[in-house]
């Protein structure tokens, strides 16, 4: 069953601008992830964050994790053309599988 | 340099044909997996192997067998019993088999069955 639901499914916005992802999740969960995918390439790891963490941060990439809204969301300030991809994000299938489930992404264009 | 490698990157294949995608890690890695996209989807886990000569079913194994004998390579075979097996395969490692750690994908290959 799906863990991790990103909202929006797609988002359009022109370079400069900043980008905000959300992920909601069903069950309590150890960590999650969020991945970046360009058209027809593989995953590439963006951030890890603990459940016990409220914020992470990674160049122009921050991502918080509200446990008690089981949801976390993920913003890339001053966007660039080259962000243009899917992300994804991914949890424990029910909190301590140890598997991690993927939710469907989101879908970011960045216009330039 | 480090990482995955999948071949090839396109494959196509008659109905009725068993299909064997290849899968080389060069990171030392423990753990490896196979994960199966569809259009608009999501990754689905196929299945996964923690060690050497181990591995166990994910969420959609039916049609699919795979092998671990050596560290560095988790081949997948896509059997005729597939009955929907047109997609994009992932192949991803990570240090040991677990959600703490962080998953390594190679490029991916993309089956194409008439």
């Amino acid at each position: 069953s799906q863990q991790g639901e990103e909202d929006p499914q797609a988002l359009s916005i022109q370079e400069g601008e900043n980008a905000t992802m959300n992920c909601s999740y069903k069950t309590s969960i150890n960590n999650l992830q969020w991945y970046r995918q360009n058209s027809g390439r593989g995953l590439v790891h963006l951030i890890l964050i603990r459940s016990n963490e409220r914020e992470k941060h990674s160049g122009r990439l921050r991502v918080t994790l509200d446990t008690s809204k089981k949801s976390s969301s993920l913003l890339i300030t001053a966007s660039r053309a080259a962000d243009t991809a899917s992300y994804f994000c991914a949890t424990d299938k029910e909190g301590g599988s140890e598997k991690l489930v993927f939710g469907k992404g989101t879908k970011l264009t960045v216009n330039p | 340099d480090g990482g995955i490698t999948q071949s090839p990157k396109y494959l196509f294949r008659k109905e009725g044909q068993n299909v064997t995608l290849s899968c080389e890690q060069n990171l030392n890695h423990d753990a490896m997996y196979w994960y199966r996209q569809d259009p608009g989807q999501g990754l689905r886990l196929i299945y996964y192997s923690q060690i050497v000569n181990d591995f166990q079913k994910g969420d959609i194994a039916e049609g699919y067998s795979v092998s671990r004998e050596k560290k560095e390579s988790f081949p997948l075979t896509v059997t005729s019993a597939q009955k929907n097996p047109t997609a994009f395969y992932l192949c991803a490692s990570s240090p040991r088999q677990g959600v703490d750690y962080e998953q390594y994908f190679g490029p991916g290959t993309r089956l194409t069955v008439t």
